[in-house]
């Protein structure tokens, strides 16, 4: 593919509801990460994924949030009884190797929570 | 843990003057560097990172580990360069592949 994409590009949910973001790697791509970016501040670590493997999920605020990538390519990023706090905007990247390789980064889904 | 701290949020400078975007970090090891950029409406995408030690579209960044600084330089700021720019660290080999990012920093080119 042409590179990261993620779907939806927005989503709003009510307060409580349950959401699940999407993430497509660049095909063939081995790490796949996922950030949080709050408004006015710079993106921050959720989670990563060595192939289907979670290897570091240090980043995820509390056990509402929980990643997957089942077949070592798509992973969705699934937030369950969202919060107004989780309000953020969710990008995903993905890189060749699993060290030291270029990351690239999707355009990101943009969560609001009402 | 490892830190990034820019401490500029909005940085205006008039085209064709000089561009200093600051970058300090914290980590005890040996990071790597890089410096993101996001254009307007555009996702964000690497700019350059300290190991390869080149310049990309007039663009430069000298990791000093005295001051654990890796700003970013630019002699002549054009139009284009307008955008938001974010500073990470990476921790070196073997520390993982997780970026830690700064807050950013919004350059505005003015004519």
């Amino acid at each position: 593919g042409a590179g990261v994409s993620q779907s939806p590009r927005y989503k709003v949910a009510k307060r409580g509801q349950d959401v699940a973001l999407r993430c497509d790697p660049i095909s063939g791509h081995v790490s796949l990460f996922w950030y949080q970016q709050a408004l006015g501040q710079g993106p921050e670590f959720l989670t990563y994924f060595q192939n289907e493997a979670q290897l570091d999920k240090s980043g995820l605020p509390s056990d509402r949030f929980f990643a997957e990538r089942p077949e070592g390519s798509v992973s969705t990023l699934k937030i369950q009884r969202t919060q107004q706090e989780d309000s953020a905007v969710y990008l995903c990247a993905s890189s060749l190797g699993p060290t030291n390789t270029e990351a690239f980064f999707g355009q990101g889904t943009r969560l609001t929570v009402v | 843990a490892q830190r990034v701290t820019q401490p500029e949020k909005l940085l205006s400078v008039f085209k064709g003057a000089p561009v200093e975007l600051k970058c300090n970090y914290s980590y005890s090891g040996s990071p790597e560097l890089f410096w993101y950029v996001q254009y307007s409406r555009q996702r964000l995408q690497l700019l350059l990172r300290h190991i390869s030690r080149e310049s990309i579209k007039g663009f430069t960044a000298d990791l000093n580990k005295g001051e654990t600084s890796f700003h970013l330089k630019k002699p002549f700021a054009q139009e284009e360069d307008s955008a938001m720019y974010y500073c990470a660290l990476r921790r070196g080999t073997g520390g993982g592949n997780k970026l830690t990012f700064g807050t950013g920093t919004q350059l505005k080119v003015e004519l």
